[in-house]
């Protein structure tokens, strides 16, 4: 498809499971972000690839969120012995180019997988 | 951290009435984004802002930028019930590569 693409749409999960969320971005686009948004908030910044470089973390929870994107394509976010806490809607995004906050470079948005830790 | 603060929390108004959205940043802004979001969806992107006083509009939406107030604004024209939703700024760090939301202002348009 054109748009990026998250899998799977709903996650349930009992406490203390792994979890694998996946994110298909566009085609050719550099940037990578997650995001972790909570009911009734806005998106919280997880971390930032471009490419297969992942160049922040820095938004990452604890040791227990991991993020990859191997060939500089598909991102996989792992979180590792689930808790309650970890239960939200995680988006992912691309853009076009590297990032720079004064540069224009929308963010394309999935849908986001979301995450319900029993 | 950067942080974006967004008035009012949630809005509620009938249709054919203008509104105002606001946005004010802790820190220096360096480019301000705007996105839609619907429940259950992500975020479409409306419009970016990188210069100080500069004005944009997408159809009946029009957003400012005042980077001395590190603040931006968005307003909507004769509002429609298309354009219920959350409205969200975006900014990214001036350091380093994370990109911050504002708390979102919940919109419910009254036919």
């Amino acid at each position: 498809g054109a748009g990026v693409s998250q899998s799977p749409r709903y996650k349930v999960a009992k406490r203390g499971q792994d979890v694998a969320l996946r994110c298909d971005p566009i085609s050719g686009h550099v940037s990578l972000f997650w995001y972790q948004q909570a009911l009734g908030q806005g998106p919280e910044f997880l971390t930032y690839f471009q490419n297969e470089a992942q160049l922040d973390k820095s938004g990452l929870p604890s040791d227990r969120f991991f993020a990859e994107r191997p060939e500089g394509s598909v991102s996989t976010l792992k979180i590792q012995r689930t808790q309650q806490e970890d239960s939200a809607v995680y988006l992912c995004a691309s853009s076009l180019g590297g990032f720079r906050p004064d540069s224009n470079q929308p963010q394309h948005f999935g849908d986001g997988t979301r995450l319900s830790i029993l | 951290s950067q942080e974006l603060e967004q008035s009012p929390q949630s809005l509620i108004v009938q249709e054919g009435k203008n509104l105002t959205i606001n946005c004010t940043s802790s820190k220096t802004l360096y480019g301000l984004y705007w996105y839609k979001q619907k429940y259950g969806e992500g975020l479409i992107f409306l419009m970016m802002l990188q210069k100080g006083g500069e004005e944009k509009s997408h159809e009946k939406i029009t957003a400012k930028l005042d980077e001395k107030k590190q603040q931006s604004s968005l307003h909507i024209t004769a509002s429609q019930p298309s354009h219920a939703g959350i409205y969200l700024c975006g900014a990214g760090a001036n350091t380093g590569n994370q990109f911050y939301f504002g708390t979102g202002t919940s919109l419910t348009v009254i036919p």
